[in-house]
């Protein structure tokens, strides 16, 4: 049973560029949440989707987009990069209908240079 | 919206000792404590997590006590290990789906356990 899967693993980007991270879910699992997690602090809730809508929101700026595909998986766009952004990008998956706990995969590590 | 605050940022014991680290929260609708330990390079990963209507839950030598009252939960380790070596986070979140709802995480406790 393949768990959370991102790609890529590791990118590296100047300042101003634009990024698309993608995520796939566990398997029956039908939400897709994304996190950013700056070196040495906690994950900070960007967004998630569901039935290929957003259906929350964190406390991010309009650079910060996603889509979810018919299929669950997801993608994550950051545009006009700033270096501030570097950090490791988590997704999340679950099943929205299920009181059961989100499961993470490895994450992305985005560097801005 | 909701604020945790974790404590302490760093925690060294001794082997086989106990540790203790604890959280609290703002917002008094959230229902859903769960607690996540990620090693260098990994993926958080559950440990253990509790629901608004339980104020303690067990699982071998973890455990979580909530303080609804207070806002208050903790997580508490018992025998430490080498192996328990890592950094832990406390979350909230709340809804019906809390586990799958919005996780606000605490800013992370270093635990070193030593030989």
């Amino acid at each position: 049973d393949a768990g959370v899967t991102q790609s890529p693993t590791h990118l590296i980007k100047t300042r101003g560029q634009q990024v698309t991270l993608r995520c796939s879910p566990k398997s029956g699992h039908d939400t897709v949440s994304w996190y950013q997690q700056a070196l040495g602090q906690g994950p900070q809730f960007i967004f998630q989707y569901y039935e290929e809508e957003e259906r929350q929101r964190g406390n991010f700026p309009d650079r910060f987009s996603g889509h979810q595909f018919p299929n669950y998986s997801s993608e994550l766009n950051v545009n006009a990069l700033l270096l501030g952004d570097s950090a490791l990008y988590l997704c999340a998956s679950s099943f929205r209908a299920s009181n059961q706990p989100q499961h993470f995969g490895d994450g992305t590590r985005l560097s801005i240079l | 919206g909701e604020n945790v605050e974790q404590h302490p940022s760093t925690l060294s014991v001794q082997e086989g000792d106990s540790a203790v680290i604890k959280c609290t929260y703002s917002d008094s609708a959230s229902n859903y404590f769960p607690w996540y330990k990620q090693e260098l390079g990994k993926r958080p990963q559950l440990i253990i997590d509790i629901r608004s209507n339980v104020g303690e839950k067990k699982d071998q030598r973890i455990a979580v006590t909530l303080n609804k009252t207070a806002k208050h939960f903790s997580l508490h380790i018992t025998e430490t290990q080498p192996e328990d070596s890592a950094v832990y986070f406390c979350a909230a979140s709340e809804g019906l789906t809390g586990g799958g709802n919005k996780l606000t995480f605490g800013t992370g406790t270093q635990l070193k356990v030593e030989l």
